[in-house]
């Protein structure tokens, strides 16, 4: 599975948009982009996935360039409790486990 | 949307003795689970695969006696810390693989917390 380059940790204003980038220059064309998050002490959350199109849910959209070598998690109005570390993973759609990285530790700061 | 448990949440045991963790799906078959630990500040490190009916696949480092792992059901994956020491305490966390599910297709469980005293 291609490795994933994030920043270390970001702060956001609450209410603003946070933008979390993910460098992935390696993906291989059948490899999707998953983002997780984990709040403190829990276990991951399934955030959202896409393979080239940009994506959106109820939770965040996903931003891919088309290159598809980096990508961008946009959470529209960051809330307190969106303080996390969230996690970009690069992998076959049915591969077998996912490798996290150290991922970004996004501060929502009041 | 799919959901994995975790019991116990946490758990502290004295040194020496061994600890049992299950992890089950409770709302689809998951053919395969995986196993993790966290310790501090750190990510997740996969220690082991779970296939259902068969041997749990462990990844480098991570001793097979130690840390036993058992699939017998689509349902329910065990992993067992036997001989505990101070060093095991960590947050280990499991995940399922629904193979029915689409790309995102693996769910995480809550996570349990292993204190060994």
């Amino acid at each position: 599975d291609a490795k994933t380059t994030q920043p270390p940790s970001m702060d956001c204003a609450e209410g603003r948009a946070a933008n979390l980038p993910c460098n992935h220059s390696t993906i291989s064309g059948n490899e999707y982009v998953y983002w997780y998050r984990q709040i403190h002490s829990q276990g991951p959350q399934y955030i959202i996935h896409g393979l080239k199109n940009n994506e959106t849910n109820e939770m965040a959209s996903l931003i891919i360039t088309e290159d598809r070598k980096s990508s961008t998690l946009i959470l529209p109005h960051a809330t307190l409790r969106d303080t996390a570390v969230y996690y970009c993973i690069v992998r076959v759609a049915n591969g077998q486990n996912f490798v996290f990285g150290p991922g970004t530790r996004l501060s929502v700061l009041p | 949307g799919a959901v994995v448990s975790q019991h116990p949440s946490w758990v502290i045991c004295k040194s020496g003795t061994s600890v049992k963790i299950e992890c089950r799906s409770l709302d689809f078959q998951a053919t395969t689970m995986f196993w993790y630990r966290q310790f501090p500040k750190q990510s997740l490190m996969l220690m082991a695969t779970s296939n259902e009916g068969s041997k749990a696949t462990y990844e480098q480092g991570v001793e097979k006696d130690k840390f036993l792992i058992n699939h017998a059901s689509l349902t329910l994956s065990t992993l067992t810390v036997t001989s505990a020491h101070p060093e095991d305490s960590s947050f280990y966390i499991c995940s399922a693989r629904d193979p029915l599910a689409g790309a995102y297709e693996q769910y995480f469980g809550p996570g349990t917390r292993l204190t060994v005293t």
